[in-house]
């Protein structure tokens, strides 16, 4: 079945540095990827809508200069957030529709596993 | 706008007795909804969705769910619950455009007593 890799699964960083998160399509292309904050015990939050090719729909509230998404292939999309700060600290999923530009409800959605941001 | 509402933020129940999670939904039109399972700093795996036709929906692990209008509630049973099913259980529906984003209910966390 479709598989949705994240990466890396952890990561610790110091605050005030910047980290990448990459969430990649295996074996299906996906034009909008969605990008996901969890804090323990809570839901998960949509941080942001992301295109390939165009520039992200980040929902009210996201600091779009601190969380910069990057969509440049049909199978990749990067979440970097910048000059980290503790209270950034949170589990990032991100999840991949199958299929073309203005594909909607109906067509498979995929999660990644996650990323667990620790930053000191 | 669309939202979801878990009410039960834990549940127990002991292994081999029947589970029902609720969940409320909030959406203009018909509703196209979602039931997803989260294991400890997992992703999501898909239960069961409902898009149309018969309101009762089968999903994989013995689960299934049954999408009420009237209520405007879509909760999610399983006859007789196993070990395994403990974990996290999120409710979401899903927009029309925007790329079919997804809107998450609170999570109920289900807890199996042996």
């Amino acid at each position: 079945g479709a598989v949705v890799s994240q990466h890396p699964s952890r990561v610790i960083c110091k605050s005030g540095t910047s980290v990448k998160i990459e969430c990649r399509s295996l074996d299906f292309q996906a034009t909008t990827m969605f990008w996901y904050r969890q804090f323990p015990k809570q839901s998960l939050m949509l941080m942001a809508t992301s295109n390939e090719g165009s520039k992200a729909t980040y929902e009210q509230g996201v600091e779009k200069d601190k969380f910069l998404i990057n969509h440049a292939s049909l199978t990749l999309s990067t979440l970097t957030v910048t000059s980290a700060h503790p209270e950034d600290s949170s589990f990032y999923i991100c999840s991949a529709r199958e299929g073309d530009r203005g594909s909607s409800y109906n067509s498979p959605l995929h999660f990644g596993n996650g990323t667990r941001l620790t930053v000191t | 706008a669309q939202s979801v509402t878990q009410p039960d933020i834990h549940i127990t129940v002991s292994e081999g007795a029947s589970l029902e999670l609720r969940c409320n939904y909030s959406y203009g039109a018909t509703p196209y909804l979602f039931w997803y399972v989260q294991s400890p700093g997992q992703g999501l795996q898909l239960l069961l969705k409902y898009f149309s036709g018969d309101t009762l929906v089968q999903g994989i692990k013995g689960f299934e769910a049954e999408f009420k209008r009237s209520q405007s509630s879509f909760n999610l049973r399983k006859p007789s619950v196993h070990w395994s099913d403990a974990a996290e259980y999120f409710c979401a529906v899903a927009s029309y455009n925007q790329g079919g984003k997804l809107i998450f209910g609170q999570g109920t966390e289900l807890s199996v007593k042996p």
